[in-house]
């Protein structure tokens, strides 16, 4: 089934230490998001691109980057990860501008700080 | 800013009554609305959506209302099943825009249908 995947579910690192967060789809969609969503929040977006056009939020803070290296596969990076940036992270596709009717998201990684 | 609110963080209600949940927005550019699904552990799964063109999109038991003048929208659900015990998103965007489509989510309402 064609899907959109993240990896790991489940990401544990600690204070300041990088992590990278994974995501691919095999729905061919050329749009792909990154959301980050802490508990009883509404999922706040992160970055996206639209094939290789990179759209990075105003308040996304330079701390979170991102790479796209082929229409398959995205990343999250996060430099230095601090105690606020626990969350869920998840990705999602579109098919792309003006038809887009809809999001797939993956599982989510959930990101814990220690 | 939050321009897409869903002011009730939860909603419990009886098997086979009417579930409805409620969402508004502030952006009058918004054309598109959509109501995600999610159940613990998992991502969003799409629901139903509705062009702004419309005031009523059906999908056998989901139904959803859209009020532009009120910025308003709702989602109903009947008859309401256990199944349906989940977290529901609105989420609103412009199809216009030409840079791949920024989709804005409220905080969620989490529906408990008691059997």
């Amino acid at each position: 089934d064609a899907m959109v995947i993240q990896n790991p579910r489940y990401q544990v690192t600690q204070f300041g230490k990088p992590v990278t967060l994974s995501c691919s789809q095999t729905l061919n969609h050329n749009v792909m998001y990154w959301y980050q969503q802490k508990s009883s929040q509404a999922p706040k977006l992160l970055f996206h691109y639209y094939d290789k056009d990179f759209n990075n939020e105003a308040d996304t803070p330079d701390n979170f980057q991102s790479r796209r290296p082929n229409t398959s596969f995205c990343f999250l990076d996060i430099r230095s990860p601090g105690l606020g940036d626990a969350a869920m992270y998840l990705c999602a596709t579109s098919g792309g501008a003006g038809g887009t009717t809809e999001q797939y998201f993956g599982p989510g990684t959930r990101l814990t700080v220690t | 800013d939050q321009q897409v609110k869903q002011n009730s963080p939860s909603l419990s209600v009886q098997e086979g009554r009417i579930s409805i949940l409620n969402c508004d927005y502030t952006n009058s550019m918004f054309d598109y609305f959509l109501w995600y699904k999610k159940y613990p552990a998992e991502g969003p799964t799409f629901l139903i959506s509705i062009s702004s063109i419309k005031d009523k999109n059906e999908d056998g038991r989901f139904t959803v209302f859209l009020n532009k003048s009120a910025k308003h929208l709702s989602l109903h659900i009947v008859p309401s099943q256990p199944g349906d015990s989940a977290v529901y998103f609105c989420a609103a965007t412009t199809l216009t825009q030409s840079t791949g489509n920024q989709f804005y989510f409220g905080t969620g309402t989490s529906l408990t249908v008691i059997p």
